[in-house]
C-alpha cells in the first residue's frame, strides 16, 4: 500500500529565505507526482506536476524535482514571499488515483 | 473561469439527516473524484467515476453514495450523517490521458453536523 510522507510537518522561515519541502513514498511504481498548494479551508490549487519520466518542473519561483528510484521529491522555493504562506501538498498517482501525504504548513513572515 | 465549481461551500445538517453536496466542471473530464479531508490531515479518495463506472474504495462507510448523471455533474449523498462525517468534502477532475491523471480540484464544502 502506498503511503506518502512530508517533513517537515511545519516550517516558519522569514521572508525572502529559499526553502525546501520534502516529500517521501514507499512504492516508487508511480505515474506522476503532483504538488499542491492550499490556503485555509479553501481546495487545492495544484502547483506542479512530475510525470515519472521527468527529473523536474519548474513554474516561476517554484522547482520541484522526483527521484523515483528512492522515493523522494522536493519543492524549492525561492526568495519567499508572505503571500507563500499556505500548506503544501504532496500526491502520487497511484493507478489512476491519488495519495496524499499529510501535507507541511509553512509560515513566512514579513 | 471557474473550471470545477462545488456547491454549496458551506453546509450544515443535523446529525441523521441526510445531505447532499454537488460538483460540477465545465472540462469536460471523463473522470471525477470526491474526497473527504479532515482538519489537518491529507484528502482521502471516497470514490471516483471512469465516465459512467463508478468506483468505490475498499474503506469507504456505505453511508456515502454517489451519482453521475451526466459528464458535467456528479453529487455525493451522505444517507444520515454522523458526527465524525464533519469535514471538507473536495471534489476533482481529470482526464484520461495515456498513464497521466492530472488533477484539478474545486473550492470544496465544508460539513458541519450538529
Amino acid at each position: 500500500k502506498q503511503e506518502v510522507t512530508q517533513i517537515p510537518a511545519a516550517l516558519s522561515v522569514p521572508e525572502g529565505e529559499n526553502l525546501v519541502l520534502n516529500c517521501s513514498f514507499t512504492d516508487s511504481a508511480i505515474y506522476n507526482l503532483q504538488w499542491f498548494r492550499q490556503d485555509p479551508g479553501k481546495g487545492l490549487t495544484s502547483l506542479l506536476l512530475i510525470q515519472s519520466s521527468q527529473r523536474e518542473q519548474t513554474s516561476g519561483r517554484l522547482n520541484a524535482s522526483l527521484d523515483k528510484s528512492s522515493g523522494r521529491s522536493t519543492l524549492y522555493i525561492a526568495a519567499s514571499q508572505p503571500g507563500d504562506s499556505a500548506t503544501y501538498l504532496c500526491a502520487v498517482e497511484d493507478g489512476n488515483k491519488l495519495v496524499f501525504g499529510a501535507g507541511t504548513i509553512l509560515r513566512v513572515k514579513s | 473561469d471557474a473550471m470545477v465549481i462545488q456547491n454549496p461551500r458551506y453546509q450544515v445538517t443535523q446529525f441523521g439527516k441526510p445531505v447532499t453536496l454537488s460538483c460540477s466542471q465545465t472540462l469536460n473530464h471523463n473522470v471525477m473524484y470526491w474526497y473527504q479531508q479532515k482538519s489537518s490531515q491529507a484528502p482521502k479518495l471516497l470514490f471516483h467515476y471512469y465516465d459512467k463506472d463508478f468506483n468505490n474504495e475498499a474503506d469507504t462507510p456505505d453511508n456515502f453514495q454517489s451519482r453521475r448523471p451526466n459528464t458535467s455533474f456528479c453529487f455525493l449523498d451522505i444517507r444520515s450523517p454522523g458526527l465524525g462525517d464533519a469535514a471538507m468534502y473536495l471534489c476533482a477532475t481529470s482526464k484520461a490521458t495515456g498513464e497521466t491523471y492530472e488533477q484539478y480540484f474545486g473550492p470544496g464544502t465544508r460539513l458541519t453536523v450538529t
